[in-house]
């Protein structure tokens, strides 16, 4: 059984368009984050969820929302793609804030 | 925020060689982790070490918590162990730039 999952493993779109991309962890976690890797493989965070409330938000634009509908699932929502937004995002969770991270594979989000 | 720096930022070897990856913080962190992304992007745990020594097979770490620094020790290199190498630690996670490493069979 995979921990951590995440959904589409691939995600080429236009320029505009509007996309999400899925999180799942069944290791029973309270804390789920998402990160952003760029082409010079810098990681950054971008939110953190424990017990779907909100605890980190990085300076990212307002286009990007994550949605918990649970302490398992931790989604992320792009709207209006911009080609500055290809990069690989991954997701993570924790036992619970700032305690060993587990990732999932990553998502690889192309825009033309 | 807490500032991560790694060093070096790249590093060739021949395979059996030995190596210390280095990994300083601005601040004290109390959950320092090392990962290893491999060449196919899989972000893979290595240590969690906020502290003390751990050892896992030619793999082992020291994090020096009073002096906000810690070190990865890849002994008899394989090829296997080529890819990046990241220290993250601090509330909010921050990552070091990481450690490109390449083996040479």
């Amino acid at each position: 059984d995979t921990a951590v999952s995440q959904t589409p493993k691939y995600l080429v779109t236009q320029m505009g368009n509007d996309k999400s991309i899925k999180c799942e962890q069944n290791l029973g976690h309270d804390t789920m984050y998402w990160y952003k890797q760029d082409s010079k493989k810098f990681l950054k965070i971008m939110f953190s969820y424990n017990n779907k409330e909100l605890i980190i938000n990085e300076t990212v634009p307002n286009r990007f929302s994550p949605k918990s509908p649970d302490k398992a699932h931790l989604n992320l929502h792009i709207n209006s793609l911009e080609l500055g937004d290809s990069a690989v995002y991954f997701c993570a969770s924790s036992p619970d804030r700032g305690s060993e991270q587990f990732f999932g594979p990553g998502t690889r989000l192309t825009v033309l | 925020g807490i500032q991560v720096e790694q060093s070096p930022p790249d590093l060739i070897l021949q395979e059996g060689a030995n190596s210390t990856l280095r990994c300083n913080f601005s601040d004290s962190v109390n959950n320092l982790q090392w990962f290893h992304q491999n060449p196919w992007g899989q972000l893979i745990n290595l240590f969690y070490i906020p502290s003390g020594t751990k050892q896992n097979g030619r793999l082992s770490a020291t994090t020096v918590a009073t002096e906000r620094y810690s070190l990865l020790y890849i002994s008899s290199s394989q090829t296997t162990d080529s890819g990046v190498y990241f220290c993250a630690g601090g509330n909010d996670m921050r990552f070091g730039a990481g450690t490109r490493l390449t083996v040479k069979p």
